[in-house]
């Protein structure tokens, strides 16, 4: 069965630093999230991704991420200079079409900000 | 915008059935969701019910829906071991633009041997 893959799945990283999360949407999809969850907190979205720009985001994305489709396959989220809050886990997620019902999350990948 | 909130905890014995309990605020939600978190792992779909319904079965799983109290619950009858899990409740708006998912804290179930 088709599954959205994420890579790594944990990053440690120093504060001040950039790193970039990686994700593999399902092939057929068309539209992407981003959403992460702080430890013991609600998953949170990010932002939505569709047709090589951004539908919508929240106020947590702010101009320290962006995200990219560089190619066919993958959907890149990368935080331009980490800080401690930070520190979560990132999950991706996509959707066939706008109507569909289900979105498919990725596995995840914690990002730990040292 | 909206907001969903749950319940923490539940803890249950084996063989007896679970309800979760879940309360959003927006009433334009169009589908209404379970996701089940177990330790490590990302959020599984396991059900999702359109708001023009009130009730979805699916296999050991019932959600209602109370559209007018804006009351989702889950309920999972002869539960198992295996279904200790964080379970998430989500709604997602339809005329805003917005398909953005949100999630509620999550329930904590427990389910005693």
């Amino acid at each position: 069965e088709p599954e959205v893959t994420q890579t790594p799945s944990h990053q440690v990283t120093q504060m001040g630093q950039e790193v970039i999360l990686r994700c593999v949407p399902i092939s057929n999809h068309l539209y992407f999230y981003w959403y992460r969850q702080i430890l013991g907190q609600k998953v949170e979205f990010l932002v939505s991704f569709y047709n090589n720009e951004i539908s919508e985001k929240s106020e947590i994305f702010d101009d320290q991420f962006s995200v990219e489709r560089p190619d066919g396959s993958n959907f890149t989220l990368k935080i331009r200079s980490t800080k401690l809050e930070d520190s979560a886990m990132y999950f991706c997620a996509s959707k066939k079409e706008l109507e569909g019902n289900e979105q498919f999350f990725g596995p995840g990948t914690r990002l730990t900000v040292l | 915008g909206e907001d969903v909130e749950q319940s923490l905890f539940l803890s249950v014995r084996e063989g007896d059935s679970s309800v979760i309990n879940c309360t959003y605020t927006d009433s334009s939600s169009t589908y209404l969701y379970w996701y089940k978190q177990e330790p490590g792992a990302g959020l599984q779909l396991l059900t999702y019910i359109f708001s023009n319904m009130d009730m979805k079965q699916d296999q050991r799983l019932t959600v209602l829906l109370n559209k007018k109290d804006k009351h989702l619950s889950l309920r999972i009858a002869d539960t198992q071991t295996g279904d200790s899990a964080i379970y998430f409740c989500a709604a997602s708006p339809r005329d805003t633009g917005r398909r953005a998912l949100t999630f509620g804290s999550g329930t904590r179930l427990q389910v005693q041997p």
